[in-house]
């Protein structure tokens, strides 16, 4: 069983600030996935990796994968109260299905 | 993209009853699935819902307590049955067009066993 693990699990922070969630297994992933997750609703997607070393942004959102896919961080700059939520890395491991981490829970106050 | 509707939303049972959620996609899709997601937790799949065969279920969970249907590409039921307090989550409905491909997620149902 593919074991994945995030930290921290928990984040309060003030808006504004920068914040950096980690996602991490001892396997290589085929794909990762960062999703957002609002209270009362399903988690959505925020972004795909695929290749080690890649970077992607999405606004103030940067996602990095590690060079030997197996480790995945997520990059929040200038936090928003709309940034509050729980953050799931879901890894892909070929041939099998999704398997999601525990989650960050961030919180950000005005 | 694909749209989602689970029903119910929220539901308070009594022990010992059973309750069925609905899983409506509004586009047919080849993979489907449940997943459970105890308070402050992340998510567990339950199975994978095959069209017109047994469901797939993950290590934990077994077809008698949990039996899935799938009668079409676009609809799915899970049923948790002789619930207990232990069963009280979030049940979520996910589909995949591809596999490993972003995967979209009912917004949950919220079940408390009393």
């Amino acid at each position: 069983t593919q074991l994945l693990e995030q930290s921290p699990q928990f984040l309060s922070i003030q808006e504004g600030e920068n914040l950096t969630v980690y996602c991490n297994s001892s396997s290589v992933f085929s794909s990762l996935q960062w999703y957002r997750q609002e209270p009362g609703e399903g988690p959505v997607l925020l972004v795909t990796v695929v290749t080690g070393g890649e970077v992607k942004k999405l606004k103030r959102l940067t996602f990095q994968f590690g060079d030997a896919r197996k480790d995945s961080s997520l990059h929040i700059t200038a936090a928003q109260p709309g940034d509050t939520g729980l953050y799931l890395c879901a890894g892909a491991f070929h041939g099998q299905n999704f398997v999601f981490g525990p989650g960050t829970r961030l919180s950000v106050l005005p | 993209s694909a749209v989602i509707s689970q029903k119910p939303s929220r539901d308070i049972c009594q022990r010992g009853t059973s309750l069925t959620i609905q899983c409506q996609v509004d586009s047919q899709v080849t993979m489907m699935f449940w997943y459970r997601q105890q308070p402050g937790q992340s998510l567990t799949l339950i199975a994978t819902a095959n069209q017109g065969s047994e469901a797939t279920y993950e290590s934990g969970f077994v077809i008698d307590k949990f039996p899935i249907s799938r009668p079409n590409l676009t609809f799915s039921t899970l049923t948790v049955s002789n619930m207990s307090p232990e069963d009280s989550s979030i049940y979520l409905c996910s589909v995949e067009r591809q596999r490993n491909t972003e995967a979209f997620f009912g917004q949950g149902t919220r079940l408390t066993v009393v």
